[in-house]
């Protein structure tokens, strides 16, 4: 089982929909969670980081259920410049010095 | 721009030959991570270095090896080349030894071709 599990899609919306991500782990010890974004051929970027009592950036809610080991991203009124692939990011700390990437979820937002 | 550069962009090898992949980390991080990450999948953490010295490692085998210098730029290395290994490399530099906000700042990446 992989440490780290995204539906890999593609997630294929139209523009101002709204799209919804989730992300489960496997280590209870994971401390830090963050969402990044990576377009095609490019590096990942940081999106945003991920906090039990959740946390919104404009358009983009991230969730954290601690319990279910489950981390969601929302995404309300989509744009074209949203399509992208969205990583599910874990740190587990302490003695873990890596990031944990899923292997994305590939959104597509269509005119 | 995150002020990460890496080195060179593209690469194409052939099985068993070497390889030297550099990076330059952002200005004022001691701290570099090496991910490589495989067609469709997301990044796999190989190594890190933390003043010049391995911080943590990844399931990655000897063959790949790494050096972090005075200025923290890094370089990875890896031997015997195979065709698994064909994918893209990414630097990222970070501030503290376990990246302790968890924010890593990712160069472009160098792609990586074993023919």
């Amino acid at each position: 089982r992989k440490e780290v599990e995204q539906d890999p899609g593609p997630f294929n919306v139209p523009e101002g929909a709204t799209v919804a991500f989730n992300c489960t782990y496997s280590n209870s010890a994971s401390q830090s969670f963050f969402w990044y974004r990576q377009d095609c051929r490019k590096e990942p970027k940081l999106l945003m980081s991920v906090y039990s009592s959740g946390n919104e950036d404009g358009r983009f809610t991230a969730q954290l259920n601690r319990a279910s080991q489950y981390i969601s991203l929302l995404i309300r009124d989509s744009k074209l410049s949203d399509s992208a692939t969205y990583l599910c990011v874990v740190k587990s700390d302490p003695g873990r010095r890596a990031l944990t990437f899923g292997s994305g979820t590939r959104l597509q937002v269509q005119p | 721009e995150t002020g990460v550069t890496q080195s060179p962009t593209h690469l194409i090898k052939t099985r068993g030959q070497q390889v030297t992949l550099r990076c330059s980390s952002q200005s004022g991080h001691n701290t570099v991570s090496w991910y490589q990450q495989a067609l469709g999948q997301g990044p796999q953490f190989i190594f890190q270095y933390y003043r010049e010295e391995e911080n943590g490692r990844g399931n990655f085998p000897p063959r790949f090896s790494g050096l972090q210098f005075p200025n923290y730029s890094s370089e990875l290395n890896v031997n015997a080349l195979e065709l698994d290994d064909s994918a893209l490399y990414l630097c990222a530099s970070s501030g503290g030894g376990s990246g302790s906000s968890g924010e890593q700042f990712f160069g472009p990446g160098t792609r990586l071709t074993v023919l």
